[in-house]
């Protein structure tokens, strides 16, 4: 059973280029959730989706789009990637939201040179 | 700003020790929840305590929630290098009815010599 899955693993992105991250998830869960992880800063919500078709923005959201393709799929856009968004991007699925336990993918660690 | 602040930043302790890391939050909640999250990889789920607990056990873990204080503490005792990792907080709370949000905290790095 693959869990969450993210794709790419690595990304190296020049300043001003676009790119999709994709999370999959294969467990039936309704929310999943998109992180970022920068040192010392913890794992900030960039956006989450309680369920498919809805999508709500987190702590920082600017800079970044989502698309609650189906109920498996979330991904996260960079539309114009910047040095700032230099960072390890998790998804993270759950059966109900912030109630229950989430499962997170293993991450994306992308680079804006 | 994070829902969540983990202190000690930082925690150096001996095999076999007890290792404490305490959480404070700012707003009321749900649900709080540990998670695990070994060097550069995903975060695994520990345990969750919902607002009406108080302490929580799971094998050698403890965890205490009051909510008066917004505060909770995750305590692992017995201690073992395998144990090293950084150990995050999350809360979970219900916004006007929406679906929760889970918010992390700026987490606690734990070393443990062996």
């Amino acid at each position: 059973n693959a869990g969450v899955t993210q794709t790419p693993k690595f990304q190296v992105l020049k300043t001003g280029q676009s790119m999709t991250l994709q999370c999959a998830q294969d467990m039936n869960h309704n929310s999943m959730y998109w992180y970022r992880q920068d040192p010392g800063m913890g794992l900030r919500l960039i956006y989450y989706s309680a369920s498919e078709g809805t999508t709500d923005k987190g702590e920082v959201p600017n800079g970044y789009n989502v698309s609650r393709l189906n109920k498996r799929e979330f991904s996260l856009r960079l539309e114009s990637a910047a040095p700032s968004q230099t960072s390890v991007y998790f998804c993270a699925s759950a059966t109900g939201g912030g109630g229950t336990e989430a499962f997170f993918g293993q991450g994306t660690r992308l680079t804006v040179v | 700003s994070q829902q969540g602040e983990e202190d000690p930043q930082a925690l150096s302790i001996q095999e076999g020790e007890n290792a404490t890391m305490n959480c404070s939050y700012k707003t009321s909640i749900n649900n709080l929840q540990w998670y695990r999250q070994n060097s550069g990889r995903g975060l695994v789920h520990l345990i969750l305590i919902r607002s009406n607990e108080r302490e929580k056990h799971s094998g050698r873990l403890r965890v205490t929630l009051d909510t008066s204080k917004k505060s909770s503490s995750l305590l692992i005792t017995a201690s073992r290098a395998a144990d090293t990792a950084s150990y995050f907080c999350a809360t979970g709370s219900n916004y006007g009815g929406a679906t929760n949000k889970l918010i992390f905290g700026t987490g606690t790095l734990l070393a443990v010599q062996p």
